[in-house]
């Protein structure tokens, strides 16, 4: 059972325009939810989060939004630039010491 | 500040033979630790945490084991490797910025011929 699902397994943006990373989670427990970002044979790099009581948290170039009646979240990278050429993974805990990972979204940057 | 240490680094073990990756935590005491793997196409799949010494919670049945023998040390296991069992293996334990987000280890690649 994926509790945390990443329906795009790839996705391609054009340098300096938007890229948008969907999540998707049917655990109504979860309150909390991560954005990471891994390189190739490297650990993943946390990126930004959100808890439940927002819709909405900004970082810089990264925003990620929440929707919480369609379980749904979202993480905007503005201006995509070709460094952010990785694999995404969105991640939610709530309730236990558990963190859930997606099965991630290759995102390539073109130049 | 918190850092976590993976070794090896990189594995290369025929199917049948034991395995044991180490993880160990400096900078922080008592963390709660976990053991992630990254399958081709699978994405990363909780395997174990563990909230303290000798204190272990599996996720899925594998044939893998988990070990917590000291405070800061999570170790992983295996009898016999299957060719299932390759895969990137990520230790990790929440940071000391946040308790709500988990910090990574750089990984141990495990090939299973």
């Amino acid at each position: 059972d994926q509790q945390v699902k990443q329906n795009s397994p790839s996705l391609s943006v054009q340098e300096g325009r938007i890229s948008i990373l969907n999540c998707d989670y049917t655990n109504s427990m979860f309150d909390y939810f991560l954005w990471y970002k891994k390189y190739p044979a490297e650990g993943p790099t946390f990126l930004i989060s959100i808890s439940s009581i927002k819709d909405k948290n900004e970082d810089g170039r990264f925003t990620v939004f929440l929707n919480k009646s369609a379980k749904h979240l979202s993480l905007h990278i503005v201006p995509s630039q070709p460094g952010d050429s990785a694999v995404y993974f969105c991640a939610a805990s709530g309730g236990t010491y558990k963190y859930i990972f997606g099965t991630g979204t290759r995102l390539k940057v073109l130049a | 500040s918190q850092t976590i240490h993976q070794w090896p680094a990189t594995l290369v073990q025929p199917v049948g033979s034991p395995l044991s990756l180490e993880c160990t935590v400096e900078g922080t005491s008592n963390p709660n630790l976990y053991w992630y793997r990254q399958a081709a196409g699978r994405g990363l799949q909780l395997l174990f945490y563990s909230v303290g010494i000798g204190q272990i919670s599996s996720e899925v049945p594998q044939n893998l084991s988990a070990s917590r023998p000291q405070d800061r040390q999570f170790i992983l296991s295996s009898k016999k490797l299957l060719l299932s069992d390759s895969g990137f293996y990520l230790c990790a334990s929440p940071s000391l910025a946040g308790a709500n987000v988990l910090t990574f280890g750089a990984g141990s690649r495990l090939t299973v011929l």
